[in-house]
């Protein structure tokens, strides 16, 4: 079946480090792949998105790039804001039949002033 | 718009209560999901609900049940509550296999 790896968290970075947040995943055929943040107390809002092999998906300064040949979609982002902070989730959803999403278990991002 | 909205916010039940959790959206989405979110597990799937008047379950659908009311609604039943259902509930919608808005979540605990 489908699953989805994610780093073990908690990162915890200054304002204006680089940010690697490492997803890696297995299923079968051409999944589409998602980063999804979840601030606290909130629902997980859709931060960026691929749907096939070396898309790269962007928002807000956040980068993923979907590489086929190592199965990841590692979320990257340049310089950080203490307004990142949050959890982030790499997700997939397998090219035919089921809508639903298969989430990796979340990575908390904490930026310091 | 309020988007996918969710009741309660927070519940405590004693073990073997049953409640309902509701979930609305006013996106005029066909597909609604319940997830549930574990520490270290991230979220895993309940039941879904592809259109109106149809259900399916997900990864972990023991001791749930789920209605599809109409096109808005997707409600989600726990009937006889155990420790093991503590956990935060987030319901989700999306048109097909399009993005998926998630709710505020609903934070149940069973003792």
């Amino acid at each position: 079946g489908n699953s989805v790896t994610q780093m073990e968290g908690p990162v915890t970075l200054s304002e204006e480090a680089f940010l690697t947040i490492n997803c890696t995943y297995t299923a079968t055929g051409y999944p589409s792949l998602f980063w999804y943040v979840q601030y606290p107390g909130e629902g997980l809002q859709l931060l960026l998105k691929a749907t096939k092999a070396d898309d790269k998906g962007s928002n807000k300064g956040f980068e993923a790039t979907y590489r086929k040949e190592t199965t990841s979609f590692h979320l990257e982002k340049g310089s950080v804001q203490v307004s990142d902070s949050a959890v982030y989730f790499c997700a997939l959803r397998g090219p035919r039949g089921r809508r639903a999403l298969t989430f990796g278990s979340g990575t908390r991002l904490q930026v310091q002033p | 718009n309020a988007g996918v909205t969710q009741t309660p916010k927070f519940q405590v039940l004693k073990t073997g209560q049953s409640m309902t959790l509701q979930c609305a959206q006013d996106m005029n989405h066909n597909s609604m999901y319940w997830y549930r979110q574990d520490p270290g597990m991230g979220l895993r799937l309940i039941y879904y609900s592809a259109s109106e008047g149809t259900t399916d379950k997900g990864e972990v659908p023991n001791g749930y049940n789920v209605s599809r009311l109409n096109k808005r609604e997707f409600s989600l039943r726990l009937e006889s509550a155990a420790p093991s259902q503590t956990s935060v509930y987030f319901c989700a919608s999306s048109v097909g296999r399009n993005e998926q808005f998630f709710g505020p979540g609903t934070r149940l605990t069973v003792l």
